[in-house]
């Protein structure tokens, strides 16, 4: 069975720092691409970031771009999200998700399981 | 970008009614790139449908996903009490590589 576990949502002041992580189990984790999607409070869902299984391509949303940095750690099963000069506007659940292939160009770039979220508040 | 709108907003039906969503996108694009997923309160979302009309593993067929170009359709055949959620429709674009949701309808059961 997948299971995706996120870890270090805090509270963190504006223009701060924070990294999440995303333990992963239950599947060979080399083997399939990942992303971050958040969801600000009583809002929709906003794709952040995607790394592929290798960690050699990386994409972000405009929104943050050089702010965020995506990472995994194949022989550890961990994906992370570096987060830097946070903004009130990244106030958000993180949601950790498995896509269903490699790499974008193999195609069915879908979040076939999702973590249960770590919340993330910027706030001064 | 492409900006999928999603309708109505909120739906509310009886238990074994049809349930119809929209999702409508700003252009077209293929079918192979729309997905739909299902979010209950205080749980992360689930996939649901993807490629448009493919339903996930252990998806039941009463979901049922269909349309083209740049008008797709989420049908519930028989609502159950357990499918009141929200529904995402969502889409992946490639050049460059971005991933869009639509902003929901809320499926309320009465």
């Amino acid at each position: 069975e997948v299971q995706l576990l996120e870890s270090g949502g805090d509270l963190v002041k504006p223009g701060g720092s924070l990294r999440l992580s995303c333990a992963a189990s239950g599947f060979t984790f080399s083997n399939y691409a990942m992303s971050w999607v958040r969801q600000a409070p009583g809002k929709g869902l906003e794709w952040v970031s995607f790394i592929s299984g290798s960690g050699g391509t990386t994409y972000y949303a405009d929104s943050v771009k050089g702010r965020f940095t995506i990472s995994r750690d194949n022989s550890k099963n961990t994906l992370s999200l570096q987060m830097n000069s946070l903004r009130a506007e990244d106030t958000a659940v993180y949601y950790c998700a498995k896509l269903m292939k490699k790499d974008f160009w193999y195609g069915y770039n879908y979040f076939e399981s999702w973590g249960q979220g770590a919340l993330v508040t910027v706030s001064s | 970008e492409i900006v999928l709108t999603q309708s109505p907003g909120t739906l509310s039906l009886s238990p074994g009614e049809r349930a119809t969503l929209s999702c409508r996108a700003s252009q077209s694009f293929s079918t192979s790139q729309l997905a739909w997923y299902q979010q209950k309160p205080g749980q992360a979302p689930r996939l649901l449908i993807y490629g448009a009309s493919s339903r996930a593993t252990g998806i039941p067929d009463r979901f049922s996903g269909s349309g083209s170009g740049t008008d797709f359709t989420l049908t519930i055949s028989r609502l159950e009490p357990e499918d009141s959620a929200v529904y995402y429709c969502q889409q992946y674009g490639t050049s460059p590589p971005t991933w869009t949701f639509g902003q929901g309808t809320k499926v309320e059961i009465k």
